[in-house]
Order: structure tokens, then C-alpha cells, then sequence
């Protein structure tokens, strides 16, 4: 498919539990970023991604939370030991330069911890 | 800190009319500006964009305007449609750090 790919779509952890997020941005995109969306809120920024380099990870809520992307292709966003906060959306989108452009959205991974 | 405010979480309009969402932004570093619009399940789509270099931009049926000087910026669906019916998120970046803020986003209903 030519658009941004997260798997899965849902995920049910038990609290304490790890989760691995994956997502395949558009071939070729440059930029690559995280984001977790609560019930009635908009998309808050987690970390982002200038190819393989994490250039801005100001937005993990804690030491829990890590991404990668060692390849500059498919991003990982793994949570340790989840808590009941963090059940939410977590969307990836990519862009394809640098610079200001419009991000192309996955559907998003929804997480719930019970 | 919520950098991107949208005041209005609903908005309900007759189908054929005008459509106006509003955005107050209060970073002055932020120079680009966009209007997504998502779907129940679905991530966002981009809508429409504008650069702070401009004052409008138009793309059909979608018109966004911006005011600096008041942090703020609007977007006009004319005519709006029922397919119109989604929520759509502001959103502001600065060109020094690519991160994107985005809005709690406005549910547009067009009623047929």
C-alpha cells in the first residue's frame, strides 16, 4: 500500500505488561513521528525521527517509553511495564522532507491496559 | 501547555452553508499552519495549509485564512456537505523544530 502502516490496530495489555508498536511510513519519507491521542483530545507529539535519528524526543511521558528507527525506514515504539495512562492511540505519520510539510497519518494503534 | 487552542468542540451547520471552524495558536515562533480532518477509526488527512508568509489560502471548497498579529486562524467550508461531517484539527509547526502541535479538534456535523 502506498500509506502509513500501524500494526496492530488494537492492543490489549495487561497492566506491568511490554508493547511494541510498529509502524512502515510511505517509502522514501524522511521524517517519521510518534504521537498518542487520548479520548476527546488531539494528537500530542512524542518523539520524532529525521531518518535513522532521533532528533526530538521531548514528548516521552517517561522513561518507559522508547522508539527507534535504526534502519530509517520502520519505527518501533515500545512501552514498559504499561500503566492504565497510557491506554490511548499512538499514531505514527511521516513526512517527506525535513523541512515543513503536511504529515501523512497512519490509522493508529489503540491501546488499552486493563 | 496547549500551544493550539480550538475553543469550539462541536460545530452543526445546514447542509449548503458556510462552515467556519476557528484556531487560536500562542507560540509566535510558529510559522506554518494546517487544518487535518479525521474520520471515526482513521488517522488524519490533511486538508489544508498555509505559511505565515500569506494571509489565505484557498483549495475548492476550503478556504483557510490567518491573522498573525491576532494568533489566529480560520477554516471555511463553503458549501459545506454531509461528507464534510468529521473532526477537524488545527495545527502549527515552527520551521526551527519540525514537531507538530495540534488543536482538540472541532466535530463538524452538516446536516442534510
Amino acid at each position: 500500500g502506498a500509506g502509513v502502516s500501524q500494526s496492530p490496530r488494537y492492543k490489549v495489555a495487561k497492566r506491568g505488561q511490554d508493547v511494541a508498536l510498529r509502524c512502515d511510513p510511505i517509502s522514501g519519507h524522511v521524517s517519521l513521528f510518534w504521537y498518542q491521542q487520548a479520548l476527546g483530545q488531539g494528537p500530542e507529539f512524542l518523539t520524532y525521527f529525521q531518518n535513522e535519528a532521533q532528533l526530538d524526543k521531548s514528548g516521552l511521558p517517561s522513561d518507559r517509553f522508547f522508539a527507534e528507527r535504526p534502519e530509517g525506514s520502520v519505527s518501533t515504539l515500545k512501552i514498559q511495564r504499561t500503566q492504565q495512562e497510557d491506554s490511548a492511540v499512538y499514531l505514527c505519520a511521516s513526512s517527506q522532507r525535513a523541512d515543513n510539510s503536511p504529515l501523512h497519518f497512519g490509522n493508529g494503534t489503540r491501546l488499552t491496559v486493563t | 501547555d496547549q500551544q493550539v487552542k480550538q475553543n469550539s468542540p462541536s460545530l452543526s451547520v445546514q447542509e449548503g452553508r458556510i462552515s467556519i471552524l476557528n484556531c487560536d495558536y500562542t507560540n509566535s515562533m510558529f510559522d506554518y499552519f494546517l487544518w487535518y480532518k479525521k474520520y471515526p477509526a482513521e488517522g488524519p488527512t490533511f486538508l489544508i495549509s498555509i505559511s505565515s508568509i500569506k494571509d489565505k489560502n484557498e483549495d475548492g471548497r476550503f478556504t483557510v485564512f490567518l491573522n498573525k498579529s491576532a494568533k489566529h486562524l480560520s477554516l471555511h467550508i463553503v458549501p459545506s456537505q454531509p461528507g464534510d461531517s468529521a473532526v477537524y484539527f488545527c495545527a502549527a509547526s515552527a520551521l526551527y523544530n519540525n514537531d507538530m502541535r495540534f488543536g482538540a479538534g472541532t466535530r463538524l456535523t452538516v446536516k442534510p
